[in-house]
């Protein structure tokens, strides 16, 4: 079976320090990888995908970065923190085609102060 | 871009009742309409998609209709029961791409 982690679980992090968030997927060989933000209370909004190594696409720019170093690992970070990168940030994964199913990781809550 | 429109902020519905949560979308390229369940501080959870090849799909108590002519797609839920009691989005999907777009989500209160 699959499995997603993700890490942190929380974190409070300053305005203008750097971030680094990352997401693991087992149980799937190269699959496709989406890294989402939920601000407090809205909706989700689609930052990067992956579809193998080392190939990151962005798809809304949010002073963010993404990488994929391994198959299975999905990093997103940042040097500089704002404010309005405060939210829930969510890993998910779904098979090697667009359109299919996208199943989301448990998240990870940060707050910027 | 593809924007999706949910429509329904909140609901409240009794316990066994039906509830049906409507969402609109703009790209008429759109072919792939996933639905998902957030309970209160948790992740996503997919619930049931809907491909534009047909235009109806159940699962159990959940029934997704799509009518494409309008753009617009619905859940309908059964039987309600009070752990049901979620957040629901709606999202769409173009066939060109791996880009889901969410809707705003609807809120959902099943009154046991």
């Amino acid at each position: 079976a699959q499995t997603i982690h993700q890490w942190p679980v929380a974190e409070i992090k300053a305005v203008g320090s750097p971030l680094s968030l990352g997401c693991t997927i087992k149980g799937k060989s190269s699959p496709n990888l989406y890294w989402y933000w939920q601000a407090t209370g809205g909706t989700l909004q689609q930052l990067f995908y992956s579809i193998t190594v080392g190939q990151v696409e962005s798809v809304v720019q949010l002073n963010l970065s993404a990488s994929r170093p391994k198959d299975d690992q999905f990093i997103l970070s940042t040097e500089k923190l704002l404010l309005s990168h405060s939210g829930f940030y969510l890993c998910a994964w779904s098979l090697t085609r667009g359109q299919d199913t996208q199943y989301f990781g448990p998240g990870t809550r940060l707050l910027v102060l | 871009g593809e924007k999706v429109e949910q429509h329904e902020s909140t609901l409240s519905v009794r316990e066994g009742d039906s509830a049906v949560i409507n969402c609109t979308y703009t790209d008429t390229a759109s072919s792939y309409f996933p639905w998902y369940k957030q309970e209160a501080g948790k992740s996503l959870h997919f619930v049931i998609d809907i491909r534009s090849n047909v235009d109806r799909k159940q699962s159990q108590r959940l029934t997704v209709l799509l009518d494409k002519k309008a753009k617009r797609f619905s859940l309908h839920i059964t039987a309600t029961q009070p752990e049901d009691s979620a957040i629901y989005f709606c999202a769409a999907s173009s066939n060109m791409g791996y880009k889901l777009t969410f809707g705003t989500g609807t809120s959902l209160l099943v009154d046991p």
